[in-house]
């Protein structure tokens, strides 16, 4: 079975730094997509990048990067000039890419934001 | 388009009621999820549906139900309210794996206290 798993609970960043979050995930399939997503305090679920899994270059959005590791099965999230803005949880999420089945999600990370 | 709505935003049950949580989205999305959100717990799925007539049972299921009887909606029906179903409660759609809009779109949620 597909397996999701975020490592940190929680981690703190000085506002402007740059704070990698881990992800990892156990599949035996070769074509998935993952995803990253925030949960600000007003508990809405936002779409931060996404990475389909056939492409090896990394996805990238604005101050928002991944590093995807496919053969060690790794997709962290890299967020540089971090802004207040930034505080929230974040999920890791999976999903198989040729069949319809459920998107799995890690249990999330808590990262905060020092001004 | 209005995305993912679900109604109510908030509701408290007496122990052992019966409710409805309702979820529509007009994006004519195929897939269409259950989660519940508790701290520490991660986003846990509860039921998920790839289509109208068909739904499968998600991580925790039990004292859950779900039909889909249309494309736009995906109700959950709690049978018989316990404490342990407090939670905020989230539903999700998205398009096929083989389509374009593979990405999940989440609503508001709903904050549920049964007492």
């Amino acid at each position: 079975a597909q397996t999701v798993t975020q490592s940190q609970p929680e981690m703190s960043v000085q506002e402007a730094e740059t704070v990698t979050l881990s992800c990892t995930y156990d599949t035996s399939e070769s074509d998935y997509y993952l995803f990253w997503y925030k949960q600000p305090p007003s508990r809405q679920m936002i779409l931060v990048i996404r990475q389909e899994a056939y492409k090896q270059q990394n996805a990238t959005e604005n101050r928002f990067s991944v590093n995807f590791q496919k053969a060690a099965k790794s997709f962290s999230l890299k967020i540089s000039d971090s802004q207040l803005g930034d505080a929230a949880m974040y999920f890791c999420a999976y999903r198989i890419a040729d069949r319809d089945d459920k998107i799995i999600f890690g249990k999330g990370t808590r990262l905060h934001i020092l001004p | 388009n209005a995305g993912v709505t679900q109604t109510p935003k908030f509701q408290v049950l007496k122990t052992g009621q019966s409710m409805t949580l309702q979820c529509a989205q007009d994006m004519n999305h195929e897939y269409m999820s259950w989660y519940r959100q508790d701290p520490g717990m991660g986003l846990r799925l509860i039921h998920y549906s790839v289509g109208a007539g068909i739904t499968d049972q998600g991580e925790v299921p039990n004292g859950y139900n779900v039909s889909r009887s249309t494309t736009e909606d995906f109700p959950l029906r709690l049978l018989s309210a316990a404490p342990s179903q407090t939670s905020v409660y989230f539903c999700a759609s998205s398009g096929l794996p083989r389509g374009k809009s593979y990405e999940q779109y989440f609503g508001p949620g709903t904050r549920l206290t049964v007492t």
